[in-house]
């Protein structure tokens, strides 16, 4: 198994620019999630997932849009990309709610 | 709503020497915990989980943590350090119910020789 896999692992963006990242999982998890990671702020959670076809809002949503049209995808679109959107992205998934989160290996967004 | 205060961003231990990384929460409701490992240019990795029952969670590499609902901490430590632990831990809050899990700042570990 190959686990939580994320594409691309890095990408540069210039302002206004807009871009797709896919999150793929192949342990038949249900519920899958998408943080963004800056320095001194920890992981915060943007959207999530509890099963195909629906997401809801996490922490962060703002500048963010996401689709879970099939159970082992998560995709996480930025429309606009703005300087602010600079950050690492990392997916997750889980079987159930208490379970533990299973992270991808990260993907490195600079938006200039 | 939930938080989790990780106390020291960065923690200089010496090789072989205790390691003690600091955790509080705030729940209204009883806490799962979690503490997390990440090395560098990598993904998070479960280090060990309390959910319920024992308060002593023994978790890979040697770690280990208590859960305190007195104190409401959650400090995770290992009896001798070696430099492969060298890396950065977060410190995680989820209520029971939820499938939310809410990050601490995190504390990044280095380990001298």
């Amino acid at each position: 198994n190959a686990g939580v896999t994320q594409t691309p692992k890095f990408r540069v963006l210039k302002t206004g620019q807009s871009m797709t990242l896919l999150c793929a999982q192949d342990m038949n998890h249900e519920y899958m999630y998408w943080y963004r990671q800056d320095p001194g702020m920890g992981l915060r959670l943007i959207h999530y997932s509890v099963g195909e076809g629906t997401t809801a809002k996490g922490e962060v949503p703002d500048g963010y849009n996401v689709s879970r049209l099939k159970k082992q995808n998560f995709l996480l679109g930025l429309e606009s990309a703005a300087p602010s959107q600079t950050s690492v992205y990392f997916c997750a998934s889980n079987r159930w709610p208490q379970d533990t989160q299973y992270f991808g290996p990260g993907t490195r967004l600079t938006v200039l | 709503a939930q938080s989790v205060t990780q106390l020291g961003s960065h923690v200089s231990v010496s090789e072989g020497a205790l390691v003690l990384l600091r955790c509080n929460y705030s729940s209204s409701v009883p806490p799962y915990l979690f503490w997390y490992v990440q090395y560098p240019n990598q993904g998070l990795q479960l280090l060990l989980k309390y959910t319920t029952g024992a308060t002593l969670v023994k978790g890979i590499n040697g770690f280990e943590a208590e859960f305190k609902k007195s104190e409401t901490s959650f400090h995770l430590t290992k009896p001798s350090a070696h430099m492969s632990d060298a890396a950065e831990y977060f410190c995680a809050v989820s209520d029971r119910g939820g499938n939310k899990l809410v990050f601490g700042a995190g504390t990044i570990l280095r380990v001298k020789s």
